[in-house]
């Protein structure tokens, strides 16, 4: 596609239910990040994948929160059981090259997550 | 939490004024991005600033890279509608590498009278 694509747009989920959402990354990019977006707030790094290796993951909130990226291109982030805290909109970015200076990151519309 | 400290959180103004919003950090940062960020969509590029003193425009927009690389700055002339959203400044550390992602400031929102 022409973007990053993400799905869904918006999940609803009871707490303690598991949810995993879907990144799809400008085609031929290398690199793909995660960030959380609270309300009224700035993006906060999650994760950075190269490729299929997750080769940052010190943004993740706790042991529920796991991302993988296993052929190098899709993302998913899971969130095993959500909590009301973890309501946010999840935003993913991609870039052509390896996190280097003078990237330019190109975000998804991200998806809204809120836990009941 | 966010390390940039972002300001006015908000503001409006009206249209055809001029818009001024700053980043301040206590740390130093070897780039600074501004984004703005409309509802409903991820964050875009506006400007990216790589060396300290560093100005740069990019239409009515004008950013500046301080000189101590703990702040930026950036400036809106002649401000139209569509300016409405909220624009996030962005700055990344040294040595860079996978251990540095960017870190937003919080944001500030921009509302104009029509």
């Amino acid at each position: 596609g022409a973007g990053v694509s993400q799905s869904p747009r918006y999940k609803v989920a009871k707490r303690g239910q598991d949810v995993a959402l879907r990144c799809d990354p400008i085609s031929g990019h290398v690199s793909l990040f995660w960030y959380q977006q609270a309300l009224g707030q700035g993006p906060e790094f999650l994760t950075y994948f190269q490729n299929e290796a997750q080769l940052d993951k010190s943004g993740l909130p706790s042991d529920r929160f796991f991302a993988e990226r296993p052929e190098g291109s899709v993302s998913t982030l899971k969130i095993q059981r959500t909590q009301q805290e973890d309501s946010a909109v999840y935003l993913c970015a991609s870039s052509l090259g390896a996190w280097l200076n003078n990237e330019k990151l190109f975000f998804g519309s991200g998806t809204q997550l809120s836990v009941l | 939490g966010q390390q940039l400290n972002q300001s006015p959180q908000s503001m409006f103004i009206q249209e055809g004024e001029d818009v001024s919003m700053n980043c301040t950090s206590s740390s130093i940062f070897n780039t600074w991005l501004w984004y703005k960020q409309d509802p409903g969509e991820g964050p875009v590029l506006l400007i990216a600033l790589y060396k300290a003193g560093e100005l740069t425009s990019n239409g009515r927009l004008t950013a500046q890279f301080g000189i101590t690389r703990k702040d930026s700055f950036l400036n809106i002339s002649a401000s139209i509608p569509s300016d409405v959203g909220i624009y996030f400044c962005a700055g990344q550390r040294l040595p860079n590498n996978a251990g540095n992602m960017l870190t937003f400031g919080g944001g500030t929102r921009l509302m104009v009278k029509p």
